[in-house]
């Protein structure tokens, strides 16, 4: 049981590329979510999903996409990456659907846009 | 929605002593809270819930207290350690909404 996962680990774009951060986690969990971390602050949420095929915004949703085809998996996709986006970017997971319950977070991916 | 906000950014506790860690929420519908340690490079990791039926709930060494009236809630780490220090976060998930919202942080410092 690998918990949630999240590759890569660190990243640096050059602005204008895009790419996608993976997460996945193997606890069967409904409930995923993106959130960004930036310096002196707490986290902010990107995306969130409640189960396969349901998607929708959080806080910050600007220049991101996810798509949620899996239980598993719950890639966040950087379209035309910004400076403003330079971040560290967590995903987690939790079991409720139907309500709060706690989340379980990742490593973390730390990136960087130049 | 919800907004929480930690009272200090900062606290430098002796090791042994107690610490407390304080956390304002702005939304009375706030159903659960989670309290969350965060050490340098790594991810939030869970340390304790409270929903909102409970005044209170212990875990090893952590204690959370919840003041509804007030729309407060506290932290307390017992025979505080050098482990302990870490960024704390509090978090609060209103009802029938699926975010959850975090305050900025309280950075622990454990002086040996």
């Amino acid at each position: 049981n690998a918990g949630v996962t999240q590759t890569p680990k660190f990243q640096v774009l050059k602005t204008g590329q895009s790419m996608t951060l993976q997460c996945a986690q193997d606890m069967n969990h409904e409930y995923m979510s993106w959130y960004r971390q930036d310096p002196g602050m707490g986290l902010r949420l990107i995306h969130y999903s409640v189960g396969a095929g349901i998607t929708d915004q959080g806080e910050v949703p600007n220049g991101y996409n996810v798509s949620r085809s899996t239980t598993e998996d719950f890639p966040l996709r950087l379209l035309s990456a910004a400076p403003s986006q330079t971040s560290v970017y967590f995903c987690a997971s939790s079991s409720g659907r139907a309500g709060p319950d706690t989340q379980y977070f990742g490593p973390g991916t730390r990136l960087t846009v130049l | 929605g919800e907004s929480v906000g930690l009272h200090l950014p900062t606290l430098s506790v002796q090791e042994g002593d107690n610490s407390i860690i304080n956390c304002a929420y702005s939304n009375s519908a706030s159903d659960y809270f989670i309290w969350y340690k965060q050490e340098s490079g790594k991810g939030p990791q869970f340390i304790i819930d409270i929903r909102s039926n409970m005044d209170k709930r212990q875990g090893q060494r952590v204690t959370v207290l919840l003041n509804k009236t007030v729309k407060h809630l506290s932290l307390q780490i017992a025979a505080t350690q050098p482990g302990d220090s870490a960024v704390y976060f509090c978090a609060g998930w209103p009802c029938h909404d699926y975010k959850l919202s975090f305050g900025a942080g309280t950075t622990v410092t454990v002086r040996a």
